[in-house]
């Protein structure tokens, strides 16, 4: 089946500070990956996405990579501000089925100035 | 800035009220979904229509309603809620429900709901 699993949180870092959130998954066909980011009190965005593998997806400054050999989609930033402060959910969509989302369990990071 | 525009904002309602959730997309998107998050918890499936036809309901309980009026619209219409139905009500949409290359999904920013 489709899952996918990020890192625990929260995660805590000081302002300018290198970020990666780890996010691996599992999938039966060949998925799309994505990046949501949830501000506080906010909806999900999209921040980014890769449709294929070795796609890099990338978006203010934040970047993931689609590596299939490894079933990884890891989200990074090399120097987090305060306003980056969120919850971010790694997430995949089966190609044979669009209309289903599988969601990771999000990982909450606070940046502290 | 979302396309996706979810009306109210927050909603208090008691155990015995009915009220509904609107939802309005303007991309032209033929999906369109319901999902409920509770506190520090991803998003979990509720409801799908794909060309206004509901295509998948994840086992919901039948005090939450869905209507499709058209392509732009979505409702939720709710009915004698219990306390641990409180929780952000996001409505989504993507480009179409079909198979092949997966959609993106776009959120609104979501709905309160307090049930009292």
């Amino acid at each position: 089946g489709n899952s996918v699993t990020q890192m625990e949180g929260p995660v805590t870092l000081s302002e300018e500070a290198f970020l990666t959130i780890n996010c691996t998954y599992t999938a039966t066909g060949y998925p799309s990956l994505f990046w949501y980011v949830q501000y506080p009190g906010e909806g999900l965005q999209l921040l980014l996405k890769a449709t294929k593998a070795d796609d890099k997806g990338s978006n203010k400054g934040f970047e993931a990579t689609y590596r299939k050999e490894t079933t990884s989609f890891h989200l990074e930033k090399g120097s987090v501000q305060v306003s980056d402060s969120a919850v971010y959910f790694c997430a995949l969509s089966d190609r044979r089925t669009g209309n289903q989302f599988y969601f990771g369990t999000g990982t909450s990071l606070t940046v502290i100035p | 800035d979302t396309e996706v525009t979810q009306t109210p904002k927050h909603l208090v309602m008691g155990m015995t009220n009915k009220k509904s959730l609107k939802c309005e997309q303007h991309m032209g998107h033929r999906a369109m979904y319901w999902y409920k998050q509770k506190a520090k918890k991803p998003p979990e499936l509720m409801f799908v229509y794909s060309y206004e036809k509901l295509s998948i309901n994840e086992s919901v309980p039948s005090r939450f309603s869905p209507e499709c009026p058209n392509s732009s619209l979505l409702n939720l219409h709710l009915h004698a809620l219990q306390p641990e139905d409180s929780a952000l009500y996001l409505c989504a949409s993507s480009q179409n429900a079909g198979t092949g290359m997966g959609n993106t999904i776009y959120f609104g920013e979501g709905s309160w709901l307090t049930v009292v």
